[in-house]
């Protein structure tokens, strides 16, 4: 079974400040998704990314997969309140189950 | 996309006591999964439940403590038997298709 590390676990920031979040594994995915859950609610899909160096564009948020597929990170731009919650970053082991990093917990203050 | 109906969405039980959640989905779906996720972590996947076979558990889960039925493609469910407070947790049930859908999450408390 692959791993997914996502880091970091915590980050607290102002608003207007910039952050990014990691994920990595020592294996290939097929592809690598994020997704970002509030409290009371399941985890909703923010973006696929497939390609190797692929970046991904979502208003303030971009995402890039890795050359090598190994590896992904989620760059949030000017953050606001709004972006508060758990980010999860979950990898394609195979066509019927994803494997899923620790988690980013991330609070942005007014 | 798939859309989820999970319930109860909270809970508090007694100690030795069960409970049953249960899930619907708007579509047939051959595999459903089975989350636990404490409140501002990752998921962790119980079990994987198929229609007409017995459910996939994942190590550290076992059939008699966290029973599963999957009677047709589009219900199931999850019972968390004889709970303890360490069954307080958030519990999932999602599918896959090319993304993960999942229902509203039952926050169980056990006391």
């Amino acid at each position: 079974t692959q791993l997914l590390e996502q880091s970091p676990q915590f980050l607290s920031i102002q608003e207007g400040e910039n952050l990014t979040v990691y994920c990595n594994s020592s294996s290939v995915f097929s592809s690598l998704q994020w997704y970002r859950q509030e409290p009371g609610e399941g985890p909703v899909l923010l973006v696929t990314v497939v390609t190797g160096g692929e970046v991904k564009k979502l208003k303030r948020l971009t995402f890039q997969f890795g050359d090598a597929r190994k590896d992904s990170s989620l760059h949030i731009t000017a953050a606001q309140p709004g972006d508060t919650g758990l980010y999860l970053c979950a990898g394609d082991e195979s066509n019927y189950q994803l494997i899923w990093g620790a988690g980013t917990k991330l609070i942005i203050k007014p | 996309s798939a859309v989820i109906s999970q319930k109860p969405s909270r809970d508090i039980c007694q100690r030795g006591t069960s409970l049953t959640i249960q899930c619907q989905v708007d579509s047939q779906v051959t595999m459903m999964f089975w989350y636990r996720q404490q409140p501002g972590q990752s998921l962790t996947l119980i079990a994987t439940a198929n229609q007409g076979s017995e459910a996939t558990y994942e190590s550290g889960f076992v059939i008699d403590k966290f029973p599963i039925s999957r009677p047709n493609l589009t219900f199931s469910t999850l019972t968390v038997s004889n709970m303890s407070p360490e069954d307080s947790s958030i519990y999932l049930c999602s599918v896959l298709e090319a993304e993960a859908f999942f229902g509203q999450g039952t926050r169980l408390t056990v006391v």
